[in-house]
């Protein structure tokens, strides 16, 4: 069945340092993978989308990278700041159905 | 404010009895999406609609779960016969999206319902 692991542990950072979140998954061969923030008691943000042909994408302070071949997602906040504290999805994404991570929370103290 | 919105935000009802939850979407919007989340987890598939036509539901949706998008606009998720196993957030997105053309393109998800079944 297919399967999609990110850190379930929350992740602490200080402020101003990069935080890096993975997200990896077996049984499936998305087209697209997609990154998501949500506060609590909120819906989920779209951040980013990167297509399986992509190695790399940046959106700001943002990055991400897709390896098809290991299977595996990294998601990268440089220059954290305590706004950043949050838990952030990442969703496989075959065009139709997004398939959602469990999340890791991400805390930034100062 | 023209995102996706959600009624009612809470729910409290009684174990076996039937609520409903409605959805507006993006108005250009032909995709609408509802999932389910409960803490500690991510958001769960439940069923997806394609203007009015509904292209999937979830294996694990019993047949007590039922949507409609009557005029490809606002969505309704009804449960029937509630059990406390249903409490959860119950989440609505949408999004543009095109059958076919290899594309995909963010979901913007509203606030949620959140369901709790004594």
């Amino acid at each position: 069945s297919q399967k999609i692991e990110q850190n379930s542990e929350a992740l602490n950072i200080q402020e101003g340092k990069t935080a890096t979140l993975t997200c990896n998954y077996t049984n499936y061969s998305p087209a697209y993978l997609q990154w998501y923030r949500q506060d609590p008691g909120r819906g989920p943000v779209f951040l980013l989308l990167i297509r399986e042909n992509e190695k790399e994408k940046r959106k700001e302070r943002l990055k991400v990278t897709f390896d098809t071949t290991l299977k595996q997602s990294l998601f990268h906040i440089t220059a954290s700041q305590p706004a950043d504290s949050a838990t952030y999805l990442c969703a496989l994404d075959n065009t139709d159905k997004l398939i959602f991570g469990t999340g890791t929370r991400l805390q930034v103290f100062p | 404010d023209t995102g996706v919105s959600q009624d009612p935000r809470h729910k409290i009802t009684k174990r076996g009895q039937n609520v409903t939850f409605r959805c507006d979407p993006i108005s250009e919007h032909n995709r609408l999406y509802w999932y389910r989340q409960t803490l500690g987890q991510g958001p769960e598939f439940l069923t997806y609609f394609q203007n009015e036509a509904q292209l999937e539901k979830s294996r694990l949706l019993s047949d007590r779960f039922s949507a409609e998008r009557p005029k490809g606009s606002f969505s309704t998720l009804e449960i029937q016969r509630t059990e406390q196993g249903d409490s959860a957030m119950y989440l609505c997105a949408s999004s543009r999206q095109f059958i076919g053309d290899g594309t995909s393109n963010e979901q913007f998800f509203g606030p949620g319902t959140r369901l709790t079944v004594l």
